[in-house]
């Protein structure tokens, strides 16, 4: 079975620009999850989407949101991008809300 | 508020060596939780998982720990190898089924 797959890999954006990353889950996983990952920060939360509803939302800004399509797939779009942004973003499909995380190799995002 | 928190950040162990790696908890209504090892360039990959009605799981070289009554968490590591070198994180599954992670700790395998 195929894992959780990302696309972009690695992705250079400016200040001010917006930027859409997408993730593909498991096959089967109904449930997907979105993480920043930073050194200072560490992993943290950004949402789940479960049944193409937001079922959980971390303690992030407006300028991130997401969506999940009837495919169970994801994307979540950062608009006005700041240098802090810069960040591994990851995308983690589970079978149902609750279960384990399985997590794709991440999109690098980084802002100039 | 609730988090997850690694005791420390990072451990070195000899090659065949067992490796212990210890994680505290902050919500007692946690019933899930969850190892996860993290390479460079890499995202997290599942180790073990264990609920809250259990106290030991054991995998392949791998054993999990779980004491509710000091909410602490711990992962041991049989004949740790090379290749367990990585970043190693725990994560709880909170009330609202969304699983949060603590900061990790850096196992490093010196041959």
């Amino acid at each position: 079975k195929a894992g959780v797959t990302q696309t972009p890999r690695y992705l250079i954006k400016t200040r001010g620009q917006q930027v859409t990353l997408s993730c593909s889950p498991i096959s089967g996983h109904r449930s997907v999850s979105w993480y920043q990952q930073t050194p200072g920060q560490g992993l943290q939360f950004l949402f789940e989407y479960f049944s193409e509803t937001q079922r959980n939302k971390g303690n992030f800004p407006g300028r991130f949101s997401g969506r999940q399509f009837s495919n169970s797939r994801s994307e979540m779009n950062v608009s006005t991008l700041e240098l802090g942004d810069s960040a591994l973003y990851l995308c983690a499909s589970s079978l149902d809300p609750g279960r384990g995380l399985y997590f794709g190799p991440g999109t690098r995002l980084t802002v100039t | 508020g609730e988090s997850v928190g690694l005791h420390l950040p990072t451990l070195s162990v000899q090659e065949g060596d067992n490796s212990i790696i210890n994680c505290a908890y902050s919500n007692s209504a946690s019933d899930y939780f969850i190892w996860y090892k993290q390479e460079s360039g890499k995202g997290p990959q599942f180790i073990i998982d264990i609920r809250s009605n259990m106290d030991k799981r054991q995998g392949q070289r791998v054993t999990v720990l779980l004491n509710k009554t000091v909410k602490h968490l711990s992962l041991q590591i049989a004949a740790t190898q090379p290749g367990d070198s990585a970043v190693y994180f725990c994560a709880e599954n909170g009330p609202n089924n969304d699983m949060r992670f603590g900061a990790g700790t850096r196992l490093t395998v010196k041959p």
